[in-house]
């Protein structure tokens, strides 16, 4: 089947800094979303992307999806100590009876006030 | 709305007992999906359902079954658990918005499964 690797695995940053990672597939998705899960709790989305090259902004959160449809980044600036968590990218190729989402195996982000 | 809902949060079973997580979303989604998160492993999808009777396997269905008999519920059954189904265990929804596309998902908030 289909996988993502995202990485980093893990990131441990101070207060302030951008934050960047990735996600990258051997096959093609068209749709790219990115969650956040948070200890507890279920993963929470923050960002859809649905057409190669969109670049998309939530705050403080950019993303992109790659224009080979087969990988997608997210942007922290300026971060803050609610940005801890797990943040995980998910891909999905909808479509006749495809309903699946494919997701990484996550990027641990730890900030240092 | 409530949003997704699960229960138990919390279940610790023996080798070889049943049981059944509940899940219910108040949305009328038509979509609802089950996955696994174990450490490392990301979310896997056990089974997922596109709406009332119909479901359909994800990529890791073996020892659990689901039914979909109503569109706001979506259970899914341990026929007889395994320490390898310890895990957290995550259901979703969304709205389908034309046959073989679906939004974005939202989750439950979790259930946490020990088997001993």
């Amino acid at each position: 089947g289909q996988q993502l690797n995202q990485s980093p695995q893990s990131m441990f940053i101070q207060e302030g800094e951008d934050v960047s990672m990735n996600c990258t597939s051997s096959s093609i998705f068209n749709t790219w979303l990115w969650y956040k899960q948070e200890p507890g709790e279920g993963p929470v989305l923050l960002i859809a992307l649905y057409k190669a090259g969109e670049l998309t902004s939530n705050g403080r959160l950019t993303a992109q999806f790659g224009i080979t449809r087969k990988d997608s980044f997210l942007n922290i600036s300026a971060s803050i100590p609610s940005d801890v968590g797990i943040y995980f990218c998910a891909g999905s190729n909808s479509g006749g009876s495809n309903y699946k989402l494919t997701f990484g195996k996550g990027t641990l982000l730890t900030v240092n006030p | 709305n409530a949003g997704v809902t699960q229960t138990p949060k919390f279940q610790v079973l023996k080798t070889g007992q049943s049981m059944t997580l509940q899940c219910a979303q108040d949305m009328n989604h038509e979509y609802m999906s089950w996955y696994r998160q174990d450490p490392g492993m990301g979310l896997r999808l056990i089974h997922y359902s596109v709406g009332a009777g119909i479901t359909d396997q994800g990529e890791v269905p073996n020892g659990y079954n689901v039914s979909r008999s109503t569109t706001e519920d979506f259970p899914l059954r341990l026929l007889s658990a395994a320490p390898s189904q310890t895990s957290v265990y995550f259901c979703a929804s969304s709205r389908t918005i034309s046959p073989g596309s679906i939004e974005t998902q939202y989750f439950g908030p979790g259930t946490r499964l020990l088997v001993l």
